[in-house]
């Protein structure tokens, strides 16, 4: 499968714990972006990447949390101390870039994090 | 990114035409209005996009109106799997994001 893929599917953890996901986008795709979705909303966006730089960041993304790149691959999102509010579908999508022009925003199926 | 207004539901019965209306009445020369659906607890998936022909490919149909201010995406035999929410958004091609607003939950009926 060379989709865009995310790990974990489920997390379930303790008010207050981090967790970190991770997102690998199609290969050869220069953008990288991070949304949020809970129960009955249309996803939010959080932060995108252009290869390794990270270019834009919602002001849904608290200091708690965090999103890296490193290589221009992959990526993580880290969210430091959980509230019972981060309880969310958290989406990578993946798409081309290139002549000015975006592709199409290729979505993975999602990391359900639940904080107790 | 201009904002866009879907109805909340709609109800099809399978086999027939599914037709989603959305309007965009600030659309800008420049922005394209495009069509994601998410099928429950799957994220969303890419359907069509356009900036003012008529689209079409293997999935759908969209029909923009010759002002801009709105379009309608047209499945032309809806099946159950159809069943999903559908998002009318609209941008520039260079644009970074995607903007979702809350969508159309389309149910389609045996």
């Amino acid at each position: 499968d060379t989709g865009v893929s995310q790990d974990p599917r489920h997390k379930i953890t303790k008010r207050g714990q981090n967790v970190t996901f991770r997102c690998d986008p199609i290969s050869e795709h220069n953008r990288l972006y991070w949304y949020r979705q809970t129960l009955g909303q249309g996803p939010e966006f959080l932060t995108y990447f252009q290869n390794e730089a990270q270019l834009e960041k919602s002001r849904l993304l608290s200091d708690r949390f965090s999103a890296e790149r490193p290589k221009g691959s992959f990526s993580t999102l880290e969210i430091q101390r959980t509230e019972q509010g981060d309880s969310a579908m958290y989406l990578c999508a993946s798409s081309l870039t290139s002549g000015g022009h975006t592709g199409e925003l290729f979505f993975g199926e999602g990391s359900r994090l639940t904080v107790l | 990114d201009a904002k866009t207004t879907q109805p909340p539901s709609m109800d099809c019965a399978e086999g027939r035409a599914a037709n989603l209306p959305c309007n965009h009445s600030t659309i800008s020369g420049n922005e394209y209005v495009y069509w994601y659906r998410q099928i429950h607890s799957q994220g969303p998936q890419y359907i069509i996009h356009g900036l003012k022909n008529n689209e079409t490919n293997e999935m759908a149909s969209l029909i923009i109106t010759e002002d801009r201010k709105s379009s309608t995406l047209i499945l032309p035999h809806a099946t159950l799997r159809d069943t999903a929410v559908y998002y009318c958004i609209v941008r520039v091609t260079s644009g970074s994001r995607l903007t979702f607003g809350e969508g159309t939950q389309l149910t389609v009926n045996p």
